[in-house]
């Protein structure tokens, strides 16, 4: 079993719909969970990181992590062309990073 | 821009040969990490480097090495290259050691023929 799994996608959505993309982990030991954004051929952009449970809000962006089911999400709202990327999902613990595989995500205009 | 620095953007070498990849990290911060993301594993950590000490270790392969130097830059060895190797290779860099913060340079695309 993989530390972390992500819904692979693709996701296809008209502009200005609300996306959620999703990931869940297996090691409740886990301490921080981050999003990052990552467009064809560049490195990866951090979105956000949180480390509790519940919602965390950054602009159009919300990252929501339960604990107890070991689930975390993002939601980006009004979502835009511009937001057409590979999003990955990020865990760690300490002393390991482990990153989702990735959901493409391609907003239609 | 994340102000992350990798050299060179592009690299094609043939099977039993050894590369290095460089990493310039952030102003300002410490620590230094190695991904490899290739179509098939996604973004794979293999080591991280804090204040020119290893921190942490992945799936780093006994065939690669790193080094982190005292003006914070570091170096990603591969040697004995197989045709698998060929990936992107991504540095990151944080100002801590938790990892959480992590800004990624642009890769270095190696190619394996």
């Amino acid at each position: 079993q993989k530390e972390v799994e992500q819904d692979p996608g693709p996701l296809s959505v008209p502009e200005g719909a609300i996306v959620s993309l999703n990931c869940t982990y297996s090691n409740s030991a886990f301490q921080y969970f981050m999003w990052y954004r990552q467009y064809s051929r560049k490195g990866p952009e951090l979105l956000m990181y949180t480390y509790s449970s519940g919602n965390k809000e950054d602009g159009r962006f919300t990252a929501q992590v339960d604990k107890s089911s070991k689930y975390i999400s993002l939601f980006i709202r009004d979502s835009q062309p511009s937001d057409s990327a590979t999003y990955l999902c990020a865990i760690n613990t300490g002393n390991q990073f482990y990153f989702g595989t990735g959901t493409s995500l391609t907003v239609i205009p | 821009d994340s102000g992350v620095t990798q050299t060179p953007k592009h690299l094609i070498t043939a099977t039993g040969q050894r590369v290095t990849l460089r990493c310039s990290p952030r102003s300002g911060d410490l620590s230094v990490y190695w991904y490899q993301q290739s179509l098939d594993q996604g973004l794979q950590f293999l080591i991280q480097y804090y204040n020119g000490e290893e921190r942490a270790k992945g799936n780093i392969l006994e065939r690669f090495s790193a080094q982190q130097f005292p003006d914070l830059h570091s170096e990603l060895n591969l040697s004995s290259l197989e045709l698998g190797d060929s990936a992107l290779y991504f540095c990151a860099s944080s100002v801590g050691d938790r990892g959480h913060e992590q800004y990624f340079g642009p890769g270095t695309r190696l190619t394996v023929t």
